[in-house]
């Protein structure tokens, strides 16, 4: 079965400097990757998906991630952080289609604080 | 409009009561799932369904039934609440056919407590 390790449950950072948040998975073969944000009182949002392909994978809000298949990990990067990206941030696996893909595995999720 | 919802958005309801949160859709998915989140688990699946005549467990579908009215509903049924089904639940639903990720939309979520 898959599974996925969101290693921090916290990250503080200020305004304007970079974000990198951590995703690993555990899981045979590529699986499809996903990046989820959910906002105070929201449902979640789709940030970017990878499932083949070029493995930089660009998302909206100014995010991206890579998925390093040696490193087992889709990582979640933005260059420069606005205070509204304050938020929970799920990193989320399925099998590849035909293997049961209807399955989301989530990560425990990272809370995003945003300082001036 | 919404393409997801939910109703009720907030349920208190005390132990061993029957309750029953609602899911709706206009995305014309076939696909549909009810999660439940809590702090520091992350969601976890707890039924989903391909169409109208197929239910399927989840991970942590015990003391959980659901009811799949039309392609559009997906209900998630609590026959008698107990405390620690307190949780925020999310439907969402996909399309596999459309989308060869299977991207999951979700809806707003429904917080229950049970007193």
């Amino acid at each position: 079965a898959q599974s996925v390790t969101q290693p921090d449950i916290h990250i503080t950072v200020s305004e304007g400097a970079s974000l990198e948040l951590r995703c690993n998975y555990s899981y045979g073969a590529t699986p499809y990757l996903f990046w989820y944000v959910q906002s105070p009182g929201q449902g979640l949002q789709l940030l970017l998906k990878y499932f083949s392909g070029d493995t930089l994978v660009q998302g909206i809000k100014g995010f991206e991630a890579e998925f390093k298949r040696s490193q087992s990990s889709f990582n979640l990067r933005k260059p420069s952080v606005h205070w509204s990206d304050a938020a929970e941030y799920f990193c989320a696996v399925a099998k590849p289609r035909g293997f049961g893909n209807e399955k989301l595995t989530f990560g425990t999720g990272t809370r995003l604080t945003i300082i001036p | 409009d919404a393409d997801v919802t939910q109703t009720p958005r907030n349920r208190i309801t005390k132990t061993g009561k029957r309750i029953m949160l609602e899911c709706s859709q206009t995305k014309g998915h076939d696909r549909m799932y009810w999660y439940r989140q809590d702090p520091g688990l992350g969601l976890r699946l707890i039924y989903y369904s391909f169409d109208v005549k197929d239910i399927n467990k989840g991970e942590i579908s015990d003391g959980y039934s659901v009811s799949r009215q039309a392609q559009a509903k997906f209900s998630l049924s609590l026959e008698s609440a107990i405390p620690n089904q307190t949780a925020l639940y999310f439907c969402a639903t996909s399309d596999p056919l459309r989308d060869r990720a299977n991207e999951q939309y979700f809806g707003p979520g429904t917080r229950l407590t049970v007193t």
